[in-house]
Order: C-alpha cells, then structure tokens, then sequence
C-alpha cells in the first residue's frame, strides 16, 4: 500500500533560519504529491503540491520538488517567520486508491523570534 | 464565503453515549470525508463518500458510522463512545472534477473528549 514517511519533530528555528522537512513516499503507481500546513486551532489547508516526476511546488516562499528517483518531495523554506510555526504535513494521493490521500504524520514547525 | 463548517467544536461526553458530529459545506462539492488526528499519527481516514449514494469505509472505520444526508451534508456518528475515541475530527470536501489534484478542503475540527 501507499505510505508518507516525514521527519519527526518538533523543529524549533529562529526567525530568518533555513528549513527542510523532508518526507519520502511508497507508491504503486505514480502519485500526485501536497504538503498541507495546520495553523495552530485550525483545519488543513494545502500549501503546495506537484503531480508529475521534477515539478515544483511553490507558495509563500516555500518550494518542494517531485523526485521520483529517491521518492521524496522535501520542503524548503529559505527564511522562515514567526507566522510560519504550524504543524506540516506531506501526503499523497494515486488513482489506484480512489484518489484518497495518505499523510504523513506531520512535523511540528516553531519559529522563534 | 464557500466554506467547510463542523458543529459543535468542542464536545465532552462520557462512555457508552452516542455522539453525533455534523459536517456541512458550500462549496459543491460531491466528495465528503471523515478523518481521525491523533498526536504524532497524522490523519486517519474513517469514511468516505464520493456523492450521496456512495459510502465506503476507510482505515479506522469501526465503532463509527456516517450518513450522507445530501450532497451537502456528512454525518459522523459514535454509536456508543469509549475514551479512546477521544481525538481531533476533520470534515473535508473535494471535487471530482479535480481528480489530478484531488486538492481536499478541510474544516476546521471537532475536539471530542471520552471519559
């Protein structure tokens, strides 16, 4: 079956810092790949995704890049604020499962000031 | 706005109860789902439905049931609650006609305590 793999946290950074969160997956066929953030008392909300082998995904200054060489769909930040303390979480969807998504467990991002 | 709505945010109730939790949406979705977060295992899916004559079980699905009342509305039900039912409930929408995506919309959580 499918499966997310994501760096365990939490992870504490000071503002301005660089961050990776890096996530690898198992698919049996070729998925389509999100990072979702949950800001503290809320939903999921999708922060980018990527559905083919060397897109990118981008959005508020966070980029992540399909490699389906070594399965993996890292998140990078090259300066993080304080507003960016979440919780992230990669997933995965396939047409082989309906479309459903798997997630990772999530990472615990806080940004200290 | 079109939005993803739960109700009731926050609920307590004690073991053997039977708890109801009630998702709506305007946005016209199709696809509705229930997941399950614990602490440190991400989200779980307990049920979905991909329109309102289609249920399926996801990973955690016993002990829970759901009811799809219209294309709008996704009822999750804890027939008889134990604590470790105890967790954070998201509702969330997609649409089919984004099946590449599969980009889901998410509610904003029910906090369920057991005791």
């Amino acid at each position: 079956g499918n499966s997310v793999t994501q760096m365990e946290g939490p992870v504490t950074l000071s503002e301005e810092a660089f961050l990776t969160i890096n996530c690898t997956y198992t698919a049996t066929g070729y998925p389509s790949l999100f990072w979702y953030v949950q800001y503290p008392g809320e939903g999921l909300q999708l922060l980018l995704k990527a559905t083919k082998a060397d897109d990118k995904g981008s959005n508020k200054g966070f980029e992540a890049t399909y490699r389906k060489e070594t399965t993996s769909f890292h998140l990078e930040k090259g300066s993080v604020q304080v507003s960016d303390s979440a919780v992230y979480f990669c997933a995965l969807s396939e047409r082989g499962s309906n479309y459903k998504l798997t997630f990772g467990k999530g990472t615990l991002l806080t940004v200290n000031p | 706005d079109a939005d993803v709505t739960q109700t009731p945010r926050n609920r307590i109730t004690k073991t053997g109860k039977r708890i109801m939790l009630e998702c709506s949406q305007t946005k016209g979705h199709d696809r509705m789902y229930w997941y399950r977060q614990d602490p440190g295992l991400g989200l779980q899916l307990i049920y979905y439905s991909f329109d309102v004559k289609d249920i399926n079980k996801g990973e955690i699905s016993d002990g829970y049931s759901v009811s799809r009342q219209a294309q709008a509305k996704f009822s999750l039900s804890l027939e008889s609650a134990i604590p470790n039912q105890t967790a954070l409930y998201f509702c969330a929408t997609s649409d089919h006609r984004g099946d590449l995506y599969n980009e889901q919309f998410f509610g904003p959580g029910t906090r369920l305590t057991v005791l």
